[in-house]
């Protein structure tokens, strides 16, 4: 079964740093998100992004945060400056179109990053 | 304010129950329903329901949705130790984004 990948799992990094969060969604998918889960709280909507570029954005998603679509296959979630309140779990996700969107968004298992 | 509200938050059953999950929403612009189960990490699809009053099946899984009253259940019939996790309900907003209730943590004791 197709699957959306992501890396790294688990990231540590120091307040501050830039950080870069990977996806490869599923090959024949146009829709591409970023979604992010803070420790017991809601899985949180960040950002869409389709026919290479932004659909629709929260107010979570600032200046600090950028997606970019580099080749055929990536897409990441960059985060320019740290802050410890971007600890979370950040989860991609890719949706078809057709009958493929009948199944539903397609989430990848997460990047867990902390920030110290 | 776009909100999904699940209930109960937390479930204890016993194998081979019967559970019924709760999930109402107020979003702008809805077009659809989804229903998810999280055990680890990722998120896995279970059902998406567009239209009122139409039951869907997945096995010991069946969920309906009611445009009128803006609401969905998740019912699980003969409930396994396997279905513990956290279900999730979601809500689509216009035509990209995912608006998701707080989650109901189900455990099914043996």
């Amino acid at each position: 079964e197709p699957e959306v990948t992501q890396t790294p799992s688990h990231q540590v990094t120091q307040m501050g740093q830039e950080v870069i969060l990977r996806c490869v969604p599923i090959s024949n998918h146009l829709y591409f998100y970023w979604y992010r889960q803070i420790l017991g709280q809601k899985v949180e909507f960040l950002v869409s992004f389709y026919n290479n570029e932004i659909s629709e954005k929260s107010e979570i998603f600032d200046d600090q945060f950028s997606v970019e679509r580099p080749d055929g296959s990536n897409f990441t979630l960059k985060i320019r400056s740290t802050k410890l309140e971007d600890s979370a779990m950040y989860f991609c996700a890719s949706r078809g179109t057709g009958r493929a969107a009948n199944y539903g968004y397609t989430f990848g298992s997460g990047t867990r990053l902390t920030v110290v | 304010e776009d909100k999904v509200v699940q209930s109960p938050l937390s479930l204890v059953v016993h194998e081979g129950d019967t559970v019924t999950l709760n999930c109402s929403y107020e979003v702008t612009n809805f077009r659809s329903l989804l229903w998810y189960k999280q055990e680890k990490k990722a998120p896995t699809f279970l059902f998406m329901l567009t239209s009122s009053g139409i039951e869907k099946k997945s096995g010991r899984l069946s969920s309906i949705l009611d445009k009128k009253e803006l609401f969905s259940i998740l019912n699980i019939t003969a409930t396994q130790t396997g279905d513990s996790a956290v279900y999730l309900c979601a809500a689509t907003q216009g035509a990209q984004k995912l608006v998701f209730g707080q989650g109901t943590r189900l455990t099914i004791n043996p």
